[in-house]
């Protein structure tokens, strides 16, 4: 069955530094979606894109944030200088389609911990 | 504003038992309710979903319940067995839109032997 997957599993960085969380969606699936999950909390809208552009995105996702589709296989999320706050697990997902009716795919996370 | 919200964290039941998991959402103009499981250390996993000109889905052992006037919605999960231990979140999308999900606080169920 196809996945989502995600890279790496855990990284651990210091506050400021940059970090990169890398996603391979489904291979026929055209929309893309960062979330994240505080530990212990809900999880939360970060990002969509689709056709090499940001379609929506939170508040959350402010100019620290950056997404790129760098290939045509490889969806990325990259944090420009690291706060504690950032700390959370973070999915990527992708659909088929757009609709509300349209089933995402979720990847395993990556545990992001900044110390 | 916009909210989906649960009313238990907990729940344990034996298995065997049916489970019901519960949500209530607060903005009006979603048009499909949808329910994830997640395992420990796993994103999260479509159950099944409900539009929102529907009080009633079926799905293999899940039963999904709308009722709008009071804006809750409901998991039940029949003969439940460890396999179902999770926590699970409900979660509203709107048409429209590019899938984004709005997802509630989740609910751990625990089932016990």
């Amino acid at each position: 069955e196809p996945e989502v997957t995600q890279t790496p599993s855990h990284q651990v960085t210091q506050m400021g530094q940059e970090v990169i969380l890398r996603c391979v969606p489904i291979s026929n699936h055209l929309y893309f979606y960062w979330y994240r999950q505080i530990l212990g909390q809900k999880v939360e809208f970060l990002v969509s894109f689709y056709n090499n552009e940001i379609s929506e995105k939170s508040e959350i996702f402010d100019d620290q944030f950056s997404v790129e589709r760098p290939d045509g296989s490889n969806f990325t999320l990259k944090i420009r200088s690291t706060k504690l706050e950032d700390s959370a697990m973070y999915f990527c997902a992708s659909t088929p389609s757009s609709g509300a009716n349209t089933e995402a795919f979720f990847g395993q996370g990556t545990r992001l911990t900044v110390v | 504003g916009e909210s989906v919200g649960l009313h238990l964290p907990t729940l344990s039941v034996q298995e065997g038992d049916n489970s019901i998991i519960n949500c209530a959402y607060s903005n009006s103009a979603s048009d499909y309710f949808i329910w994830y499981k997640q395992e420990s250390g796993k994103g999260p996993q479509f159950i099944i979903d409900i539009r929102s000109n529907m009080d009633k889905r079926q799905g293999q052992r899940v039963t999904v319940l709308l009722n709008k006037t009071v804006k809750h919605l409901s998991l039940q999960i029949a003969a439940t067995q460890p396999g179902d231990s999770a926590v699970y979140f409900c979660a509203e999308a709107f048409s429209g839109g590019y899938n984004k999900l709005i997802f509630g606080a989740g609910t751990r169920l625990a089932v016990h032997p």
